[in-house]
């Protein structure tokens, strides 16, 4: 079974602090993808990469970056928190156009 | 641009009830169709998914999705509903033509009731 791994559960950080969100999947999938998930609004996707160090911008990249310097790692950097970037954070990985495999999610919350 | 509506925010049903979960989908190309489930603190399972062929769908834990070209519907349905299918179900849709990202629908929470 695929594994997408995302090293937090939960995290607290202050508003302005550079926070970073990881995820690493173990199956050699070409595709990673962060979305951010909010009650009633889904889940919006915020960036995703089809190969290392390719990003592109999803619906939402306002606040964020991204970074993918090795195939299996996909980075979500906040450059400088801010409260509406409170949110549940989803990674996903797939092959191709197969259905996508999703981390447990990281709960975030700015203060 | 592509979307997906998922038109009931919540259902109620009762235990041993048959469920159907709606979703329509506006997308210019034939799509990639998908079912996810997310329980309580935990990621999204993948349900079922459509890409071509039979148009109904068979998926695990006993659901099954109907694609309708004509409605542009996506329907997930199980014929029996356990308290265990508590959850929030979310429809996704992709495309070639926007390079197979996923997009979602707002979700639907389903209440079993006893």
């Amino acid at each position: 079974d695929v594994k997408v791994t995302q090293s937090s559960r939960y995290l607290v950080k202050r508003t302005g602090e550079k926070v970073f969100l990881e995820c690493v999947q173990d199956m050699d999938h070409e595709n990673m993808f962060w979305y951010r998930q909010d009650p009633g609004l889904g889940l919006r996707l915020i960036y995703f990469s089809y190969d290392v160090k390719m990003k592109e911008k999803g619906d939402i990249p306002e606040g964020y970056s991204v970074s993918r310097e090795k195939k299996e790692r996909f980075s979500l950097i906040l450059e400088s928190a801010s409260t509406n970037q409170t949110s549940m954070y989803l990674c996903a990985s797939s092959k191709a156009n197969y259905g996508y495999t999703f981390g447990s999610g990281t709960r975030l919350t700015v203060v | 641009a592509q979307s997906v509506t998922q038109p009931d925010i919540h259902i109620t049903v009762s235990e041993g009830a048959s469920l159907e979960l709606r979703c329509n989908y506006s997308y210019g190309a034939t799509p990639y169709l998908f079912w996810y489930v997310q329980s309580p603190g935990q990621g999204l399972q993948l349900l079922l998914k459509y890409f071509s062929g039979d148009t109904l769908v068979q998926g695990i834990k006993g659901f099954e999705a109907e694609f309708k070209r004509s409605q542009s519907s996506f329907n997930l349905r199980k014929p029996s509903v356990h308290w265990s299918d508590a959850a929030e179900y979310f429809c996704a849709v992709a495309s070639m033509e926007y390079g197979n990202k996923l997009v979602f629908g707002a979700g639907t929470i389903l209440r079993v009731k006893s």
